[in-house]
């Protein structure tokens, strides 16, 4: 079975100053893996995604991820953080597949919260 | 554009009631997948539709069923409902292994 795990529940940083929101997977393939930020009371909007290829993806609003394989971790980062990035962001595993369905599995999600 | 499209926004049941959610999916996309997110919780699976079928379902109770449409939108419907039930049901579209765009949700509140 395939599962994420996100290790904090909130994340604070300074505004200006590097953000890392962490993630580790498992999944017994290769796994897809994504980003996704939620507003208050919104649905959840896409900020990339590692396939396959460099290990270093980068997505929307700045944000930049980096594919670990060894250490079967997906963290996000964004070099200098803005107040606006604060919201609740998860991520999900699915596991590749040659044809029928797949499912991507959520974290909890982490909370960031950007101080001005 | 529009995106995925949910409706209603919000809505108020009582106990024991039933309830209908709508989605249309992104243009272009052909699946569609229902998610239930409880407040701090990140978003459980409750099934997906392909092709007007039920592809895969997550672990949620058969009180909890759907359709898809042939223009591919979808409903979620949720019989005898409970308190527990009352969370923020977000519906998911996507095309072959893309990845899937949400809803802005729907709020259910069960009172």
């Amino acid at each position: 079975a395939q599962s994420v795990a996100q290790p904090e529940d909130q994340v604070n940083v300074a505004e200006g100053n590097p953000l890392t929101v962490k993630c580790t997977y498992s999944v017994s393939g290769n796994p897809y893996l994504f980003w996704y930020v939620q507003y208050p009371n919104r649905g959840l909007q896409f900020l990339l995604k590692y396939i396959t290829g460099d290990n270093l993806v980068k997505g929307s609003y700045g944000f930049e991820a980096e594919f670990n394989k060894s250490q079967t971790s997906f963290h996000l980062k964004k070099p200098s953080a803005l107040v606006s990035d604060s919201a609740l962001y998860f991520c999900a595993v699915r596991v590749t597949a040659s044809g029928g369905s797949y499912i991507p599995t959520f974290g909890r999600g982490t909370s960031l919260i950007v101080h001005p | 554009d529009a995106g995925v499209t949910q409706s209603p926004t919000h809505l108020i049941k009582t106990r024991g009631q039933q309830v209908t959610l709508r989605c249309s999916p992104k243009s272009g996309h052909d699946t569609v997948s229902w998610y239930q997110q409880a407040l701090g919780q990140g978003p459980q699976f409750i099934f997906q539709y392909y092709e007007e079928e039920e592809r895969q379902r997550g672990n949620f109770p058969d009180r909890f069923s759907g359709h898809q449409f042939p223009n591919y939108s979808s409903e979620l419907n949720v019989n005898a409902l409970l308190l527990g039930d009352s969370a923020l049901y977000l519906c998911a579209s996507s095309r072959a292994f893309t990845e899937a765009f949400f809803g802005q949700g729907t709020r259910l509140t069960v009172v």
